[in-house]
C-alpha cells in the first residue's frame, strides 16, 4: 500500500471553475502537509503547506486537513489555463523532515 | 532569494559510466535531499544529508552513492551507469527542523544509452 494516494487524473475543469484535488496518507503519525505544483519539464514549486486540521485560505488556494480521516485536500477557485500542472501531495511522517510524495493529480483546465 | 541549483540540466551517458551530478544551495540550509522523479512512481528519496559528511539512505540508494564535503554543495553519484538509472534527477534543501518547505533546484534530466 501507498504511503501517500493521488487520483492520477488527468482532472479536467472548465475555466473559472473550482478544481478539487484530493490526497490520503496512511500514516497517523504524519504531522506536516504541503500541496507542490509541478508544470511539465520543470521542478516542484511549493504552493501550500498546512500543519493543523481545518482550512487555509492563501489568495484563489484552499488547502483543507482532516487527520482523523487521514486526507489532505487543495481547492483552486476560478481556475485558469496557467493552473494546468500536476499537482502533488507531500507529508512528513512524525517530526522527521523527510518528505513523502505522492505520484501526483494532473489538472487541465480548459479555456 | 532561495536558490538551488544542479550542474546539468540534461545529461546523456553510457551504460557503466561514472556520473556524477551536482547540487549547491545558498541559504545555508543543514538538510538536503537527493530525489529522482519518474512517470506513474512521483518523487522518490535517494539519499539524504543532515550536516556535513552525514548521509542517510532513502527509499532507493541502491546504485548511488553520494558526497557532502560542504554545506552548501550535495553530490550524487552514479558509481557505474544503468539504463534503469534513465530519470529526472531533483536536488532539495530544506532547513534544520522538521516540516519544513523543501527547495527544489530546476533538476538533471539524465538519459542512459
Amino acid at each position: 500500500q501507498k504511503e501517500v494516494e493521488q487520483n492520477s487524473g488527468p482532472l479536467s475543469v472548465p475555466e473559472g471553475a473550482i478544481a478539487s484535488l484530493n490526497c490520503t496518507y496512511s500514516d497517523r503519525g504524519s504531522q506536516s502537509f504541503f500541496w507542490y505544483r509541478q508544470y511539465s519539464g520543470k521542478s516542484p514549486e511549493l504552493i501550500m503547506s498546512i500543519y493543523s486540521n481545518g482550512d487555509k485560505e492563501d489568495g484563489r488556494f484552499t488547502a483543507q486537513l482532516n487527520k482523523a480521516s487521514q486526507y489532505v485536500s487543495l481547492l483552486i477557485r476560478d481556475s485558469q489555463p496557467s493552473d494546468s500542472a500536476t499537482y502533488l501531495c507531500a507529508v512528513t511522517m512524525d517530526s522527521s523532515y523527510k518528505l513523502i510524495f505522492g505520484s501526483g493529480t494532473r489538472l487541465l483546465v480548459r479555456p | 532569494d532561495v536558490k538551488v541549483t544542479q550542474s546539468s540540466r540534461y545529461l546523456v551517458k553510457r551504460t557503466g559510466e561514472k556520473v556524477f551530478l551536482e547540487c549547491v544551495q545558498d541559504m545555508d540550509h543543514e538538510n538536503m535531499f537527493w530525489y529522482r522523479q519518474d512517470p506513474g512512481l512521483g518523487l522518490r528519496l535517494i539519499y539524504f544529508s543532515y550536516d556535513v559528511k552525514m548521509k542517510e539512505k532513502g527509499d532507493i540508494p541502491e546504485g548511488y552513492s553520494v558526497s557532502r564535503e560542504k554545506k552548501e554543495r550535495f553530490s550524487l553519484i552514479l558509481e557505474s551507469a544503468s539504463t534503469n538509472q534513465t530519470s529526472m534527477y531533483l536536488c532539495a534543501s530544506t532547513p534544520i527542523g522538521g516540516g519544513e518547505t523543501q527547495y527544489f533546484g530546476p533538476g538533471t534530466r539524465l538519459l542512459v544509452l
